[in-house]
């Protein structure tokens, strides 16, 4: 593992079945934060972790959870798809405030 | 709040040509400013990046000027190549940690 790994690459998911996507780096950085991607709306943050144990809201965090039970790993997990929530998701961590930020490959999710 | 606005694209160039892709922010304090680019079906990396006022960040042959007094980070390249298509984001990091990115711009450069 280099950087940050994303699981699964992509997926098609019926709406209405739960789903959890995976993301691990291994550059133990304390903040880790999950975005998605939509065609004309750039990347919006959906949750961050700042540290293990703590999570936040970011900007769309409605229909996803979170949880930070150690350093390296950051799963977001949908509890029941639904079609809106189509999208490209990015992992990404960084090592501190104004740092840069490390982006995993992204997790490609279609809700049928 | 915080934000980024970025020009509209997409940016359609042929090859050796001049580039310049627009990005104005609103922010509170003193962020960070980034430029990342995503090339197709890849994840989002790190072009360059400045910390304060009149800082300029380079690498690959891109630059950008932090502009406190007109609120600006535009990108800039002087000989644009194929290999540069890809999207790309500006954004600004607040004391918070938090990344905001503009809508990104799509480049396309043809040969």
């Amino acid at each position: 593992i280099a950087g940050i790994t994303q699981a699964p690459t992509s997926q098609i998911l019926a709406a209405g079945r739960r789903m959890t996507l995976r993301c691990t780096q291994d550059m133990r950085h304390n903040a880790m934060y999950w975005y998605r991607q939509d065609l004309g709306l750039g990347l919006r943050l959906i949750h961050y972790s700042n540290t293990a144990g703590t999570t936040g809201k970011g900007e769309v965090p409605d229909g996803y959870s979170v949880s930070r039970a150690n350093t390296d790993d950051f799963p977001l997990t949908l509890a029941s798809a639904v079609p809106s929530q189509t999208s490209v998701y990015f992992c990404a961590s960084s090592d501190g405030p104004k740092g840069s930020y490390t982006f995993g490959s992204g997790t490609r999710l279609t809700v049928v | 709040g915080n934000s980024v606005t970025q020009m509209e694209g997409p940016v359609t160039l042929s090859e050796e040509a001049f580039l310049t892709i627009n990005c104005t922010y609103t922010a509170t304090g003193y962020p960070s400013l980034f430029w990342y680019v995503q090339y197709p079906g890849e994840g989002l990396q790190l072009l360059l990046k400045a910390t304060k006022a009149d800082d300029k960040g380079s690498n690959k042959g891109f630059e950008a000027t932090y502009r406190k007094e007109t609120t600006s980070f535009h990108l800039e390249k002087g000989s644009v190549q194929v290999s540069d298509s890809a999207v790309y984001f500006c954004a600004l990091s607040s004391n918070t940690g938090k990344l905001i990115f503009g809508q990104g711009t799509t480049l396309q450069v043809k040969p």
